[in-house]
This record gives C-alpha cells, structure tokens and sequence, in this order.
C-alpha cells in the first residue's frame, strides 16, 4: 500500500524567508501528485499538480518539485508572508484512481 | 462556476441515528469520492465511484453506504451513527480519463458530531 508522508509535521518561520516542504512516497507508481493548502475549518485547495512524466511546477511564489525514482516532493515557498499560514497536504494518485494523502505540514509564517 | 457543494456545513446526530452527506459537483467528473480528516490520522478514503452507477470501498468503509445515480450527485449515508464516526467529511471529485493531469476539487466538508 501506497504510504505518504510529511515532515515536519509543523513548521513556524519569520516573514520572508524562503522555505522548503517535504513529501515522500514509498511506491513510484503513480500518476501525479498535487499539492493542496488548508486553512482551519476549511477545505482543501490544490496548488500545484505535477504530472508523473515532469519534474516541476511553479504558480507565483510557489515551486514543486518531483523525484518518482527517489519517491520525493518538495514545494518551495519564497518570500513567505503571514498569508501563507496554514496546513500544507500532499497526495500523490496512483492506481485505480486511488488518492493516497499525507498528514499535512502545519505551516506559522511569523510577521 | 459552483464546483463541489457538500451539505450540511454542520450537523449533530445521536448514536444510532442516520443521515445523508450531499455531495454535488457541476463540473461533469466521473470520479467522486468521500474522506474522512481527523486529528493525526490524515484524509482517509470512505468510497468511492468512477462514474454513474459504480461504486467501490475505500480504506474505511464499514458505516457508510454510498450511490451514485446521476454523473453530478454521490451521497453518504450514515446508517447507524456512532460516536467514532464523529469527524470532519470532504466530498472530492476529478476527472478520471485523463489520469495524468487531473486534479482533485474539494468541497468545503461537513463537520459531524455524534453523542
């Protein structure tokens, strides 16, 4: 079974600094992986989605990354912003239209 | 551009009761499914359904039953309410044909207590 996990589990940094979220997956098999942002009380909403044949995806401030070989993501926050707070999810779709979820990436972005 | 509608945002049952979750999306996706959020343990998949009138099981699906009769609809139902179903319900759906590049919309959820 398809298991994907996020560390750290929270995260708290000062306003601007660039910083790194991390994915991993233990099966390469997979279609994509999306990134998605939660906010308290709220649904998820997706980021980015990188498809299994490319290697990134940048939307405004936002980069993510994929490594299917090594079963590894990272999304890349510059110039972080008090807006950004929020929990952070990865899930990468793999056979059979499953979705497979980590447990988020509690991100505080200190003004 | 409605996306995926979950009703009711909230709801309290006592054990033993049972209730429909509505989902609807307007985007015409043949997949649509249910998670379960709780603290800890992640989005965990309830069922789930590739078109009209397929359905199949996800990771937890004991207490739950779902339908899918239309393209835009796929309710839950809870049967019997217990206490351990208490959590936070997210209704999803993608396309399914292109599998590469499809992604996955949320709804808003539904918060759930049983006592």
């Amino acid at each position: 079974k398809q298991e994907v996990t996020q560390i750290p589990a929270a995260l708290s940094v000062p306003e601007g600094e660039n910083l790194v979220l991390n994915c991993s997956f233990t099966d390469s098999a997979i279609y994509n992986l999306q990134w998605f942002r939660q906010d308290p009380g709220k649904g998820l909403t997706s980021l980015l989605l990188i498809q299994s044949s490319q290697r990134e995806q940048t939307s405004g401030r936002l980069n993510a990354s994929l490594d299917k070989s090594s079963g590894r993501s990272t999304l890349y926050i510059a110039a972080s912003q008090p807006g950004d707070s929020a929990t952070y999810l990865c899930a990468v779709k793999g056979g059979g239209n499953q979705f497979y979820f980590g447990t988020g990436t509690s991100l505080t972005v200190i003004p | 551009n409605a996306g995926v509608t979950q009703t009711p945002k909230f709801q309290v049952l006592k054990t033993g009761q049972s209730m429909t979750l509505q989902c609807a999306q307007d985007m015409n996706h043949e997949y649509m499914s249910w998670y379960r959020q709780d603290p800890g343990m992640g989005l965990r998949l309830i069922h789930y359904s590739v078109g009209a009138g397929i359905t199949d099981q996800g990771e937890v699906p004991n207490g739950y039953n779902v339908s899918r009769s239309t393209t835009e609809d796929f309710p839950l139902r809870l049967l019997s309410a217990a206490p351990s179903q208490t959590s936070v319900y997210f209704c999803a759906s993608s396309y399914s044909r292109d599998r590469d590049n499809s992604p996955l919309h949320f709804g808003n959820g539904t918060r759930l207590t049983v006592t």
